[in-house]
């Protein structure tokens, strides 16, 4: 089955870190773009980063530029996001998502999402 | 940073109703934007891209027009399914921005 699913969510403090897994299956993983998208409990949508399925360049919101970092490994079929120096406003379920194609940023696949809660 | 404007913010309607919902960008985006669905629970599903196009298995009472800055979502007949959020996305900028969403209830 074609799939993606989240790991890695819990509860942290303020400025600590974590990394956050999705795990593909039952797809070419290395032709898609793949990204993070956030959301509040009962808020809206956030994207979060994306990385293109060709080449190295990745894309952050400004929100997040400097303390996240977006990453892939191919050969796992599996992104990544290491968040550092995490805030209260980083709290979040944290959705993977699969663009269209290499770099098409149109997101056809998500997984279930992983609650990030970070709280002292 | 492109921002998207959705309007209403709830609609309240029956099923079999048509529900129209708007999108409105702070700067023209062509035609790259996308429309998501999303019921209590779950993750965005993608019902439409480059304004009009549905995505794999999306029905047909789902449609999508506009250009520039203006786009709208159509849902001919309202099944049971549809009362969910909708949001917009576009993808001509980075960030990558969403719409804070239209909420459609049953009536």
């Amino acid at each position: 089955e074609v799939q993606l699913l989240e790991s890695g969510g819990g509860l942290v403090q303020p400025g600590g870190s974590l990394r956050l897994s999705c795990a593909a299956s039952a797809f070419t993983f290395s032709s898609y773009a793949m990204t993070w998208v956030r959301q509040t409990p009962g808020k809206g949508l956030e994207w979060v980063s994306v990385f293109p399925g060709t080449g190295t360049s990745t894309y952050y919101a400004d929100s997040v530029k400097g303390r996240f970092t977006i990453s892939r490994d191919n050969s796992k079929n599996t992104l990544y996001l290491q968040m550092n120096s995490l805030r209260a406003e980083d709290t979040a379920v944290y959705y993977c998502a699969r663009g269209r194609g290499p770099s098409i940023w149109y997101f056809d696949l998500w997984g279930r999402g992983t609650l990030v809660t970070v709280s002292s | 940073e492109i921002v998207l404007t959705q309007s209403p913010a709830t609609l309240s309607l029956s099923p079999g109703e048509r529900a129209t919902l708007s999108c409105r960008a702070s700067q023209n985006i062509i035609s790259y934007l996308a429309w998501y669905q999303q019921t209590p629970g779950q993750a965005p599903r993608l019902l439409i891209y480059d304004t009009s196009n549905r995505a794999t298995g999306i029905p047909a009472r789902f449609s999508g027009s506009g250009s520039g800055t203006d786009f709208a979502l159509t849902i001919s007949s309202l099944e049971p399914e549809d009362f969910a959020v909708y949001y917009c996305q576009q993808r001509v900028s980075w960030p990558l921005t969403f719409g804070g969403g239209t909420k459609v209830e049953i009536k």
